[in-house]
């Protein structure tokens, strides 16, 4: 299987203050990697996903943009936090299409 | 635009008796369908899945059916257990890369 690696687990930043969240992967190569956001009592929003190397795709039009400097990390960035960029962050991976994703375990981000 | 939909955000269920989740998709394209557990402040865990070429897949407590027609998918669990009190959610993949979930169901099991 493979072991999601994100960090901090929790977060407080200022309004208007830069994100930048990293997530790496072990135990595969070339993933799929996603970011997701889960708002208080709401479901996961995707984010971002990426298929490979400088290939973002992004699914919400929004204050943050994603990053894939390298096959196995992916990085969540904010130029300027908004307080509705709180929540909780999830980054994942894939091997492909049809296979199960796996979940780090989150960071929890909350804009004063 | 909910790609993925779970109508109840809520179920409650006597331990041992069956629990039934379900979920709406809207996307033909998706052909790979997953369920997953969740705990507060976690990230979620896989559970099961189906291919789109079938219509229903067992793993021990928890089946998965799937009716392409209506687009509808359901997970039930037998006997249901209190450590299964989570929320569920369904996702579907599509062969593009793309991985949209539901909105959850919260599942209480009562002892």
């Amino acid at each position: 299987s493979q072991t999601i690696h994100q960090w901090p687990a929790t977060l407080v930043q200022p309004v208007g203050s830069p994100l930048s969240l990293e997530c790496t992967v072990e135990g595969t190569s070339n993933p799929n990697l996603y970011w997701y956001r889960q708002a208080a009592g709401r479901g996961l929003q995707l984010l971002f996903y990426s298929v490979g190397i400088g290939q973002i795709s992004s699914e919400v039009p929004q204050n943050l943009s994603a990053s894939r400097p390298q096959d196995r990390q992916f990085i969540l960035s904010s130029k300027k936090l908004l307080l509705s960029d709180s929540g909780f962050y999830l980054c994942a991976s894939s091997w492909g299409a049809n296979t199960e994703a796996f979940f780090g375990q989150g960071t929890r981000l909350t804009v004063v | 635009d909910q790609q993925v939909k779970q109508n109840s955000p809520s179920l409650s269920v006597q331990e041992g008796r069956i629990s039934i989740l379900n979920c709406d998709y809207t996307n033909s394209m998706f052909d790979y369908f997953l369920w997953y557990k969740k705990y507060p402040a976690e990230g979620p865990t896989f559970l099961i899945s189906i291919s789109s070429i079938k219509d229903k897949n067992e793993d021990g407590r928890f089946t998965v059916f799937l009716n392409k027609s209506a687009k509808h998918l359901s997970l039930h669990i037998v006997p249901s257990q209190p450590g299964d009190s989570a929320v569920y959610f369904c996702a579907a993949h599509n062969q593009g890369g793309k991985l949209i979930f539901g909105q959850g169901t919260e599942l209480s099991v009562k002892p």
